[in-house]
């Protein structure tokens, strides 16, 4: 059983530019949630998206974004890129929200912003 | 604003002791709990979830659930330099529709 993929691996930007991040859920699960890990701030929710809705979301500008999409696979976009934007961002997925809400997080994407 | 509480630490546990480590929440409707292990440079997993008040015990683990403490806690018994890790204290709430608020996490040095 295929885990959730994360592309790219590994990325580069300058400030000013926008990047667009790509996650494709196990089989079967509807839900896909995104974070932002960084060695001072932890894991910080991002949003989360059910059944191509986006249930939640967390305090990030609206330079974040995402979606989507029907066969659950989701993107997330980040534009006008900034230094502190430099992070680990881990896509995870599950069933769907409820109780038991268990995530799978993928191998994650980094990105440096120079 | 919902928070969930653990000491950064690092906690450091001889080989072959319990570990211990602690959480708290803020938010009184939180009915879901969640223990997850970060090893350095991965991605979390899933230890353990609890629901109920008292123990959960799966092999070397056991969580702990005291609602009316608002208290979370993950015992490691035995420990090996492999648990060295850190863990998220994680709670879900029907309040908040469900969403997901992880503490910080503690990270756990075990030593040989």
């Amino acid at each position: 059983k295929a885990g959730v993929t994360q592309t790219p691996r590994y990325l580069i930007k300058t400030r000013g530019q926008q990047v667009t991040l790509s996650c494709s859920p196990i089989s079967g699960h509807r839900s896909v949630s995104w974070y932002q890990q960084t060695p001072g701030q932890g894991l910080q929710f991002l949003f989360e998206y059910f059944s191509e809705t986006q249930r939640n979301k967390g305090n990030f500008p609206g330079r974040f974004s995402g979606r989507q999409f029907s066969n659950s696979r989701s993107e997330m976009n980040v534009s006008t890129l900034e230094l502190g934007d430099s992070a680990l961002y881990l896509c995870a997925s599950s069933h769907g929200p409820g109780r038991a809400n268990v995530l799978t997080f993928g191998a994650g994407s980094r990105l440096t912003v120079l | 604003q919902k928070e969930v509480e653990q000491n950064s630490g690092p906690l450091s546990v001889p080989e072959g002791a319990i570990a211990s480590l602690n959480c708290t929440y803020s938010d009184r409707g939180s009915q879901s709990f969640f223990w997850y292990r970060q090893y350095s440079g991965k991605s979390p997993e899933l230890i353990m979830s609890i629901y109920s008040n008292g123990d959960k015990e799966d092999g070397r683990f056991t969580a702990q659930l005291n609602k009316a403490s608002q208290y979370v806690s993950l015992l490691i018994r035995d420990s090996q330099p492999s648990d060295s890790a850190t863990y998220l204290c994680v709670a879900s709430s029907t309040v908040s529709n469900y969403q997901l608020i992880w503490g910080a996490g503690t990270k756990l040095i075990i030593k040989p």
